[in-house]
């Protein structure tokens, strides 16, 4: 079964919107983290936001804040006043207690001037 | 930069033949993951290391093998190489083998591939 699902294979937004990414996860596990990555075209994969199945607040970074909403699974990453540079693949993640990580297929966002 | 060096970053080489692909963590990192990005099977996480130790495995096949040194650098051995082992190979580290800590830093990859 799909860990982690990411519906939205390419998505556009306006420079200087905000933009939302959906993502939504499956386990049985109580204990998990879910995780933001941004890969850019030229293939680095960059920490973006974290967010701990306890966690009572949601996680944001600067421009980056995450939508937890642990009874529908998911974890929507919003990237605020969007900029050409945000443009790149964007992975969620996952990782329980096994201790692995499991990732969606990616997001291709691209941001238009 | 994240601070994880992965060598080589590109890599072209024969059906059948073995490759080794080589990772260093982060300065003070023990854990050190590996990945498998290609087209068709997206990121996919291999094993993980811990001080040495493997923590984690996941979709690992039999035909590669990992280990990390007491130095911590990790290297990740593909042999009887295929055409779909064609894929990005990357490294993470962290500093903690905990389950649930929050981020693994990546290297930038090493690109393979099997011709």
């Amino acid at each position: 079964a799909q860990k982690i699902t990411q519906t939205q294979p390419g998505m556009f937004v306006q420079e200087k919107e905000a933009v939302t990414l959906d993502c939504t996860y499956d386990t049985s596990d109580p204990s998990y983290g879910l995780f933001w990555y941004k890969q850019p075209s030229s293939g680095e994969m960059i920490f973006l936001i974290y967010q701990g199945s306890y966690d009572q607040q949601n996680a944001t970074e600067g421009r980056y804040s995450l939508n937890f909403q642990k009874a529908r699974k998911s974890a929507n990453l919003v990237i605020s006043a969007s900029q050409l540079g945000d443009s790149a693949m964007y992975f969620c993640a996952m990782k329980d207690t096994g201790n692995q990580f499991y990732f969606g297929t990616g997001t291709s966002l691209t941001v238009i001037p | 930069d994240s601070g994880v060096t992965q060598t080589p970053k590109h890599l072209i080489t024969a059906t059948g033949q073995r490759v080794t692909l080589r990772c260093s963590p982060r300065s003070g990192d023990l854990s050190v993951y590996w990945y498998q990005q290609s087209l068709d099977q997206g990121l996919q996480f291999l094993i993980q290391y811990y001080n040495g130790e493997e923590r984690a495995k996941g979709n690992i096949l039999e035909r590669f093998s990992a280990q990390q040194f007491p130095d911590l650098h990790s290297e990740l051995n593909l042999s009887s190489l295929e055409l779909g082992d064609s894929a990005l190979y990357f490294c993470a580290s962290s500093s903690s083998g905990a389950p649930l800590l929050p981020e693994a830093f990546f290297g930038q990859g090493t690109r393979l591939t099997v011709v």
